[in-house]
Formats: structure tokens, C-alpha cells, sequence
């Protein structure tokens, strides 16, 4: 069974700085898909961003980008420049492979202050 | 696209009430999920079906749940009887099974239920 971890249940950070939320996960597949979700006090699902473990490089999305560290099972996601509209819970996920499910970690609640 | 759609968006019940849940995937997408959110456990994995089928149905907490899928557009989760600790936010979520390549799964809003 996979598990994932946040260890972090909550964070703040001011306007325009970085922030970095951490997760681990335990699998022994070799290959999978890795993700960050957010979501917001509409509790919409969001995908932020999605790394492939077949992949070296890491992940990056305009703000948003990973450290992705396949040996030690650690992915974690940097917010740069962060904004009021950042403020959220962000879940990490694991799948498998397209039509499997993502098994998500607890969450980590990130509020952006002014 | 209209995206996923889930009906209906907040239900409130008292306990030994039968509730449905409706789920409409989005159109060509061939795998369905049911996931559960509360406080306490966050976010699991209840059912899933591929091609209308289901694969895993390991998260379903009791006899109490049911889901069914009768087609490729409708699916619904049933809890007969509610109890109060099934109160929690339902998604439904929709993808596109391909092993060659990866296809985002997408969620509904979600349904708050809440069991008095």
C-alpha cells in the first residue's frame, strides 16, 4: 500500500515570499505519478502540479515548482512570489498510473498574509 | 465542457434517513471515483470503476454504501441508513484511463452532507 505524508499541518507566510510545503510518500513501485492539489475555502479540487517519477527534472508551473527526490521518497513544493490568493489547503497525492486512484496525504493549511 | 457534476451540492438528513449522491462524469472519460473528505481522515478513496465496472470498493466504510454505475455518464452513492458519522464532503472525480499516458483526474464540487 502506498502511503503519503504532510508533516506540516500548517503554514504562513507573507505576500511575495517563498514558502516550501513538504511531503514524503512509501511505495515500491518504480513507476508513478506524484501531484500537488490545491484547495481553497470553495473546497474546488485544483491540480497544481504533476510530477512523473520516470522523470528527472523537476516540475515547474509559472510560481509553482518541485524538488522531487525519488530516492529518499520526498517531493515537496516551493511557492514563490506567493499571493493572497494562495491561501488554501494543499493536499499531496500519489497514483499509480492513469484510472487508478490518487491516495492523498492529510493536508497542509497555507495561509498568505498581506 | 460542463466539467463533473454532482448532485446535490449540500444535504442536510437525519439520522436512519437513505441518501443518494448523483455523480455525471465528463463525456469520454472512462474511469469514476468516489473519494470522502472529513476532518479526521481526510481525504480516501471509497469506490472506483473502470468502464463501469468497479475496481476497488475497499474504502467503502459498511453495508451501509452502495455505489452503482449503470452507464458511462451517471453514477450514485447511496448510505442507507445515514448515521451522523457520515457527515463529510462527497467528491465524485472523472478521468480518462490510458497507460500510455497520464490524464488528469477531475473533481466535482463536491456534496456536503450533513447527518442530523
Amino acid at each position: 500500500a502506498q502511503t503519503v505524508t504532510q508533516s506540516q499541518p500548517e503554514m504562513s507566510v507573507q505576500e511575495a515570499e517563498t514558502v516550501t510545503l513538504s511531503c514524503t510518500y512509501d511505495t515500491s513501485e518504480n513507476n508513478y505519478y506524484l501531484f500537488w492539489y490545491k484547495q481553497p475555502p470553495s473546497r474546488q479540487m485544483i491540480l497544481v502540479i504533476r510530477q512523473e517519477a520516470y522523470k528527472q527534472q523537476n516540475a515547474t508551473e509559472n510560481r509553482f515548482s518541485v524538488n522531487f527526490q525519488k530516492a529518499a521518497k520526498s517531493f515537496s513544493l516551493k511557492i514563490s512570489d506567493s499571493q493572497l490568493g494562495d491561501t488554501a489547503m494543499y493536499f499531496c497525492a500519489f497514483t499509480r498510473n492513469s484510472g487508478y486512484a490518487l491516495n492523498f496525504g492529510k493536508g497542509t493549511s497555507l495561509l498568505v498574509t498581506p | 465542457d460542463a466539467g463533473v457534476i454532482q448532485s446535490p451540492r449540500h444535504e442536510v438528513t437525519e439520522m436512519g434517513q437513505e441518501v443518494t449522491l448523483r455523480c455525471k462524469p465528463i463525456s469520454g472519460h472512462n474511469s469514476l471515483f468516489w473519494y470522502r473528505q472529513t476532518m479526521m481522515r481526510g481525504l480516501e478513496l471509497l469506490i472506483y470503476f473502470n468502464n463501469n465496472v468497479p475496481i476497488d470498493d475497499s474504502g467503502m466504510p459498511e453495508d451501509r454504501f452502495s455505489a452503482k454505475m449503470p452507464n458511462a455518464s451517471f453514477s450514485t452513492l447511496k448510505i442507507q441508513p445515514s448515521e451522523p458519522r457520515d457527515s463529510a464532503v462527497y467528491f465524485c472525480a472523472s478521468s480518462l484511463k490510458d497507460l500510455s499516458s497520464y490524464n488528469e483526474q477531475f473533481f466535482g464540487p463536491g456534496t456536503r452532507l450533513t447527518v442530523l
